[in-house]
């Protein structure tokens, strides 16, 4: 079975661009949570959408958006990129939205703002 | 502010013996609890998940949870090069979000 897909892997947008990252969860999966991890720290959420509905908003700025679709596959969108935004941003999906399920991650898109 | 804490490293353990990693988290209402490994530029992947006060083993791998202490654990034996990477513990709290950790590094020494 297929893993939790992302894309695009890389991406480089200059300041005041818009991006749009998009992940495919795992067969099954219900849930995908959004995580933005800049090197050596932990991820750091930044929402969590089951059966298409928001279950949960980290402390992002409104600049950050998302929605998962019918398919469960879903979208993060960045508004008005700042430097600040470049990071590794991780898509995780899991079979509920409780989290006591484990999330399993897919390879993540790298982005970078010039 | 709910948080999860852990040593950055790093940590230095020679090939073959046992490496321990802990974990501390603030929020009492935490039910489940998850160890992760991070390669350098890769995603992080699980390694255990415990939910019961007690011991967990899987393969090299133990996970000790005591909820009393709010303190989580991650033995690893027989270390091998190949376990060189970040370790992430993250703790679902008590608003079914995950908080994670900032990861501690581990050296494994041929």
């Amino acid at each position: 079975d297929a893993g939790v897909t992302q894309s695009p892997t890389h991406l480089i947008k200059t300041r005041g661009q818009h991006v749009t990252l998009r992940c495919s969860p795992i067969s099954g999966h219900k849930s995908v949570s959004w995580y933005q991890q800049v090197l050596g720290q932990g991820p750091q959420f930044i929402f969590q959408y089951y059966e298409k509905e928001e279950r949960g908003r980290g402390n992002f700025p409104d600049r950050f958006s998302a929605r998962q679709f019918p398919n469960y596959s879903s979208e993060l969108n960045v508004n008005a990129l700042l430097l600040g935004d470049s990071a590794l941003y991780l898509c995780a999906s899991s079979s509920l939205g409780t989290g006591d399920q484990p999330q399993h991650f897919g390879d993540g898109t790298r982005l970078s703002i010039l | 502010q709910k948080e999860v804490e852990q040593n950055s490293g790093p940590l230095s353990v020679p090939e073959g013996a046992i490496a321990s990693l802990n974990c501390t988290y603030s929020d009492r209402g935490s039910q489940s609890f998850f160890w992760y490994r991070q390669y350098s530029g890769k995603s992080p992947e699980l390694i255990m998940s415990i939910y019961s006060n007690g011991d967990k083993e899987d393969g090299r791998f133990t996970a000790q949870l005591n909820k009393a202490s709010q303190y989580v654990s991650l033995l690893i034996r027989d270390s091998q090069p190949s376990d060189s990477a970040t370790y992430l513990c993250a703790v679902r709290d008590s608003n079914y979000q995950l908080i994670w950790g900032a990861g501690t590094k581990l050296i494994i020494k041929p």
